[in-house]
This record gives C-alpha cells, structure tokens and sequence, in this order.
C-alpha cells in the first residue's frame, strides 16, 4: 500500500546494535501497527497504537519498543539486537478492522 | 490462546478449476473475519471481508462464514495463474486485546496454466 511507506526496505545489523524502523502514513487514520512475519509462524502482533497517547503490547513485544511522534508515524526499535530477530517486518495503517500494510522491512541480524 | 488454523499447503489446482481455502477458528466470541492474499515477496493485501453467516460473493471471489462450525472458507472460481499466491485468514474478536487480529499462517495456492 503506497500510502504507508516503510524505511529501510532492508536492513542488515549486528548483534547488539541498536537499529530503528521507521513507518508513516498518509492517511490520517488513527491506528497503526507493526508485525513481523516469520517463515512457519505466519503474522504476528509486535505494537499497536490507537492513537498517539495509546500505545500497546502485542503479543511478541519483548525486545521491542515503539514511539508515536505524530499521528502519522509510528517507529519501532530494537535496543540491542539478536538474531531471533531476523524477520520481515510490516507496519500497518487501521480503518476500523481493516488493514493496510507497508512494502515491509527485511532486517537480518548477524 | 485464541488460534486462527490454516492448511499450508501448498494447494496445486489447473486453471480454471475452482480453489477452495479453509480456515478454523478457535474463539467463539470471533465477530469478522478477512482474506488476505500476499504475493511472494510482497505485502499482505486485503482481499474480502465477511461477518454474518452465509456467502458473500465478490468477482471471482467467494467467502463463506460459518460460526456454529469456527469455519470460514475462500472460493476462488475460474483460477487464474495470477491467483498463485499465499492466503491468509484472519479472525478478530472485539473483547480482549481491543479486538486486534489474529492470523493464521496462511495456505500457498499455486494454480498451474
């Protein structure tokens, strides 16, 4: 969806290094989302954001955390990157039930 | 742990042919239910809706709900090569967890010219 893009597109770090990804959108909605996709273990629910003073765990949030600068970005980050999580990662936009996903950002940590 | 169960396939069917994906559900309180599809390589793509029991019918594309059984179906009719995809199914429910959706792993079709 080209309304909400996703920076990097791929991203290549070390164990134990810091690393930001970052989402926005165009739209205006309120709710956004990040997932990371595994091979195996389908989708699965990192962050969400109802709103910009909303933040909240999904279900693999360990390891994680997000900031909502704006209604319209909503970054996530790695403190201190291992390995287990090399994934892809998708930040979404949410009108009511529905998502929208970004092109995604492949992260591999070595 | 609310769980959304998918066959991963992958699901072979000539073109033409009519493809059917299944999907089970575990949490009775499930209110809507989606298709995605995600091209390899590509973002998940919202593909049909469905909340009440029954069919809904969209071109090629037909959902089916059946909450007495958890299951929620995809027909795709007269498949095309450009339908080679994975599919996947989507649950929400709007008690815990403010109603955010719940997955499965999706089922890879491939539909051979």
């Amino acid at each position: 969806d080209a309304d909400v893009t996703q920076t990097p597109r791929n991203r290549i770090t070390k164990t134990g290094k810091r690393i930001m990804l970052e989402c926005s959108q165009t739209k205006g909605h309120d709710r956004m989302y990040w997932y990371r996709q595994d091979p195996g273990l389908g989708l699965r629910l990192i962050y969400y954001s109802f709103d910009v003073k909303d933040i909240n765990k999904g279900e693999i949030s360990d390891g994680y955390s997000v900031s909502r600068q704006a209604q319209a970005k909503f970054s996530l980050s790695l403190e201190s990157a291992i390995p287990n999580q090399t994934a892809l990662y998708f930040c979404t936009r949410g009108l009511r039930e529905k998502l929208f996903f970004g092109s995604g950002t492949q992260l591999s940590v070595l | 742990q609310k769980e959304v169960e998918q066959n991963s396939g992958p699901l072979s069917v000539p073109e033409g042919a009519i493809a059917s994906l299944n999907c089970t559900y575990s949490d009775r309180g499930s209110q809507s239910f989606f298709w995605y599809r995600q091209y390899s390589g590509k973002s998940p793509e919202l593909i049909m809706s469905i909340y009440s029991n029954g069919d809904k019918e969209d071109g090629r594309f037909t959902a089916q709900l059946n909450k007495a059984s958890q299951y929620v179906s995809l027909l795709i009719r007269d498949s095309q090569p450009s339908d080679s995809a994975t599919y996947l199914c989507a649950v929400q429910n709007y008690g815990g967890s403010q109603g955010n959706l719940i997955f499965g792993k999706g089922t890879k079709l491939s539909v051979k010219p």
